[in-house]
């Protein structure tokens, strides 16, 4: 199975970007890399994925890197309401299983 | 509205006693996860099930069973036999189960075990 490794916690300021990175070095060459967040007591809520391109949404950019074993969470523009836990994730190849990592605590600072 | 309801939000057992945790979506998605997440930890996956009448064992499947007898329904049974049952418990579904697909994520039950 893809193993993912995040820093345990990262802090930001207000309206600054933040980069959330995320190392997955034996991922399979066809998963796809999923970026996840939660909020306390609650259930993760699904944030961007990508496979190879960068990607960017409403709520972030992805930026994966060329022999995608590592990517990056971009946030552009931090605010309070995105103080949460990141997950970086994964499919675990032919079997489908949807892993994740220990996660990344974001703090945001007024 | 579409999206996966688990219930209880809490739940209480006592030491020994099985219990059940439910989780219904409306998505129609095939593929439905289990995930046991304790304090300050990430999210770890106990079974899930791709297709209805059919599942596979998660990371840390023991003590745990599951049914997925209706595309909708996939309810956890936490048995006697799982050593530490208290946690936070949350159920997931994707639309195929495939890698390039988003999960969606109930608001997870609560169980404590006194």
């Amino acid at each position: 199975d893809a193993k993912t490794t995040q820093p345990n916690s990262m802090e930001s300021n207000e309206e600054e970007p933040v980069h959330l990175p995320c190392n997955h070095s034996t991922i399979s060459g066809t998963d796809y890399i999923h970026w996840y967040r939660q909020l306390p007591s609650q259930g993760p809520e699904y944030v961007i994925h990508g496979l190879t391109s960068n990607v960017n949404n409403r709520m972030a950019s992805l930026a994966i890197a060329e022999d995608r074993k590592s990517s990056t969470l971009i946030l552009h523009r931090a605010t309070l309401r995105d103080a949460a836990v990141y997950y970086c994730s994964s499919y675990g190849g032919a079997t489908n299983k949807l892993i994740f990592g220990t996660g990344t605590l974001l703090a945001v600072q007024p | 509205d579409g999206g996966i309801t688990q219930s209880p939000k809490y739940l209480f057992r006592k030491e020994g006693q099985n219990v059940t945790l439910s989780c219904e979506q409306n998505l129609n998605h095939d593929a439905m996860y289990w995930y046991r997440q304790d304090p300050g930890q990430g999210l770890r996956l106990i079974y899930y099930s791709q297709i209805v009448n059919d599942f596979q064992k998660g990371d840390i499947a023991e003590g745990y069973s599951v049914s997925r007898e209706k595309k909708e329904s996939f309810p956890l049974t936490v048995t006697s036999a799982q050593k530490n049952p208290t946690a936070f418990y949350l159920c997931a579904s994707s639309i195929d189960g495939g890698t390039n697909t988003e999960a969606f994520f109930g608001q997870g039950t609560r169980l404590t075990v006194v």
